[in-house]
């Protein structure tokens, strides 16, 4: 299908090793981070959330952490697999009001055999 | 899977005809958002609803107009398709109390 990341940052990771990627928000009045991930082809998918009154959440092999200070939203994702292959993208929602849920630019992640 | 499908799948129209995408929900969510996606760009918010006839626009609404007379039907219109509205359409629906979105698997339209 039609790649939608060619001009993505790019992360190259080694199969095995742990990934760290990175988002700037822009809007304070945030209350949930979300990440999502988008294999080709298809539509994006929920990884996992943070409230805003939280700095750390962890999943199963994921973890998110908030810092609110310089609003910088980071994914780790341990013992990265070949499946984790895909675009990342972060993403905020305020839940007051019609609840506009914003999407930042994303990462493609490549892991490497 | 969420229940929600969009149609059609792929589309190719011409230059100034108008267009309707639709996106359609089985899971009677508050919430329906309709993105467009480009190679550098991400997911841009074109429109999005928060119940039935209750809509914003995104930052990408010039060009673009949307309706949802009832819960599970959340319809874009092209007024007048352009070359630049050539993309990959996604429809997205959330539950009010959740974060969670659920997509489509989304319409690629080409206009020539």
């Amino acid at each position: 299908g039609e790649s939608v990341g060619l001009h993505l940052p790019t992360l190259s990771v080694q199969e095995g090793d742990n990934s760290i990627i990175n988002c700037a928000y822009s809007n304070s009045a945030s209350d949930y981070f979300i990440w999502y991930k988008q294999e080709s082809g298809k539509g994006p998918q929920f990884i996992i959330d943070i409230r805003s009154n939280m700095d750390k959440r962890q999943g199963q092999r994921v973890t998110v952490l908030l810092n609110k200070t310089v609003k910088h939203l980071s994914l780790q994702i341990a013992a990265t697999q070949p499946g984790d292959s895909a675009v990342y993208f972060c993403a905020e929602i305020a839940i007051q009001g019609a609840q506009k849920l914003v999407f930042g630019q994303g990462t493609r992640l490549t892991i490497n055999p | 899977d969420a229940g929600i499908t969009q149609s059609p799948r792929h589309k190719v129209t011409e230059t100034g005809t108008p267009v309707t995408l639709r996106c359609h929900q089985t899971e009677n969510h508050r919430y329906m958002y309709w993105y467009r996606q480009d190679p550098g760009h991400g997911l841009r918010l074109i429109h999005y609803s928060y119940g039935v006839k209750d809509t914003d626009k995104g930052e990408v609404s010039d060009g673009y107009s949307v309706s949802r007379s009832k819960t599970e039907d959340f319809l874009l219109t092209l007024e007048s398709a352009t070359s630049s509205q050539t993309s990959v359409y996604f429809c997205a629906i959330r539950k009010q109390e959740r974060s969670e979105a659920f997509f489509g698997q989304g319409t690629r339209l080409t206009v020539v």
